[in-house]
């Protein structure tokens, strides 16, 4: 069965300071996709970023970047120079494809970053 | 673009009284359509998911119940609700076309129910 640990519950930090997301993955699947969703404190779940797992080149978006070690089965998210609008739940997902055909994303139990100013 | 909007956004409701949460989308044919729960502290639980009108294939045995009546619609009901069924609910959509390329999934607004 399809797992995803995200050990971190809660982190706090400074505004400006760098924080590290941590989520590791469990999965029998050869090819699977990842994927980072951000859910700020109206709720709403707000598409991040999905990495294939045939392709483990880092990503980085603005702020955002993301670490794929295949090796270590981990897909961190870090957030450089942070913000008070970072402040948000992140949630970790693995997708994987059902019998019918349909994906499915299993979640991680998420991170609350507060970022404090 | 596509959209996805479902409502009520915040529901109160009796122990055994019915429940009926609905999710439209708008922008895209045939899409996989999605039920997720998100209980206080649990992280986010697959209910329900449909790849066509009329089917429905259900992730947990649960007290809740979905629909597929059109094409674009899905609909979470159930006919007496338990205080456990309080939660955060979330509709989501992923186009099918290319289910095999890892779409992605996006979600709706959400919906807070909360069974007093």
């Amino acid at each position: 069965a399809q797992k995803v640990t995200q050990a971190q519950t809660e982190i706090s930090v400074v505004e400006k300071e760098d924080v590290t997301l941590d989520c590791v993955y469990e999965t029998r699947d050869t090819t699977y996709y990842l994927f980072w969703y951000k859910q700020p404190p109206s709720g709403e779940l707000v598409f991040l970023i999905r990495r294939n797992s045939f392709d483990e080149q880092n990503e980085i978006s603005g702020r955002y970047s993301w670490n794929f070690q295949k090796s270590t089965s981990s897909f961190n998210f870090t957030i450089t120079a942070s913000q008070v609008v970072d402040s948000a739940v992140y949630f970790c997902a693995l997708s994987g494809i059902t019998q019918g055909g349909s994906e499915k994303l299993v979640f991680g139990k998420g991170t609350k970053l507060t970022v404090n100013p | 673009s596509q959209t996805i909007h479902q409502w009520p956004a915040t529901l109160v409701q009796p122990v055994g009284s019915p429940l009926s949460l609905e999710c439209t989308v708008e922008g895209t044919s045939n899409p996989n359509l999605y039920w997720y729960r998100q209980a206080a502290g649990r992280g986010l639980q697959l209910l329900f998911y449909s790849v066509g009108i009329g089917q429905i294939s259900s992730e947990v045995p649960q007290n809740l119940s979905a629909s597929r009546p059109q094409d674009r619609q899905f609909i979470l009901s159930s006919k007496k609700l338990l205080l456990s069924d309080s939660g955060f609910y979330l509709c989501a959509w992923s186009n099918p076309e290319a289910v095999r390329t890892g779409n992605t999934i996006y979600f709706g607004e959400g919906s807070w129910l909360t069974v007093v």
